[in-house]
């Protein structure tokens, strides 16, 4: 079956610092890949999401490119912002449309 | 659309009592996911359904969690008994079927904080 590496956090990063988490992940084929967030006290929420090789996913600032050479699907952010305080999970897709979730990254801004 | 709708997203109980956490998934989803989430073990698939029809339940811990879908628009998780290690978050998700990459998106619910004391 699949699995992700991610990132171990947490990560504690000054408000308008670059951000990346990095994730790599085995799959049978050439999945969807997937980052959720999740902020304090709420569900998963998709961030964004790349569908074949090269797409770059992109959402609220945060990119992540699919590299199907190195099976990775790093996430970054240029600027953080402090709402961006979040638990971040990246996560390959499946044929029998199961997810494959990291351990997560916690993520927290300082102003 | 009111999105995936879970009850009660608090339940505190004692230890050897019946527990029911219920789901509402997103509707026209053919697909149905129970999750847990706890800090040892972060995110664990329990089983997902597929037109109501249970798919894969390999992710149920044991005989105590049991899980229905009686209709597409309603799901049930049943822990009879709970016990303390059964403390958790436990979140629905749903998404739609088709196979199709722009439909692959699974859509969560709030979750039900589980606390068995």
């Amino acid at each position: 079956g699949n699995s992700v590496t991610q990132m171990e956090g947490p990560v504690t990063l000054s408000e308008e610092a670059f951000l990346t988490i990095n994730c790599t992940y085995t799959a049978t084929g050439y999945p969807s890949l997937f980052w959720y967030v999740q902020y304090p006290g709420e569900g998963l929420q998709l961030l964004l999401k790349a569908t074949k090789a090269d797409d770059k996913g992109s959402n609220k600032g945060f990119e992540a490119t699919y590299r199907k050479e190195t099976t990775s699907f790093h996430l970054e952010k240029g600027s953080v912002q402090v709402s961006d305080s979040a638990v971040y999970f990246c996560a390959p897709g499946g044929s029998n449309y199961k997810l494959t979730f990291g351990k997560g990254t916690l993520l927290t801004v300082n102003p | 659309d009111a999105g995936v709708i879970q009850s009660p997203r608090h339940e505190v109980t004692e230890m050897g009592q019946e527990v029911t956490l219920r789901c509402k998934p997103i509707s026209g989803h053919d697909y149905l996911f129970w999750y847990r989430q706890t800090m040892m073990r972060g995110l664990e698939l329990l089983i997902y359904f597929n037109n109501n029809v249970p798919i894969d339940d390999s992710g149920m811990p044991e005989d105590r969690f049991s899980a229905k879908m009686p209709n597409a628009s309603f799901s049930t998780l049943k822990i009879q008994p709970s016990e303390p290690r059964d403390s958790a978050v436990y979140f629905c998700a749903s998404r739609s079927g088709g196979g199709g990459r722009g439909t692959d998106t699974q859509y969560f619910g709030p979750g039900t904080r589980l606390t068995v004391l």
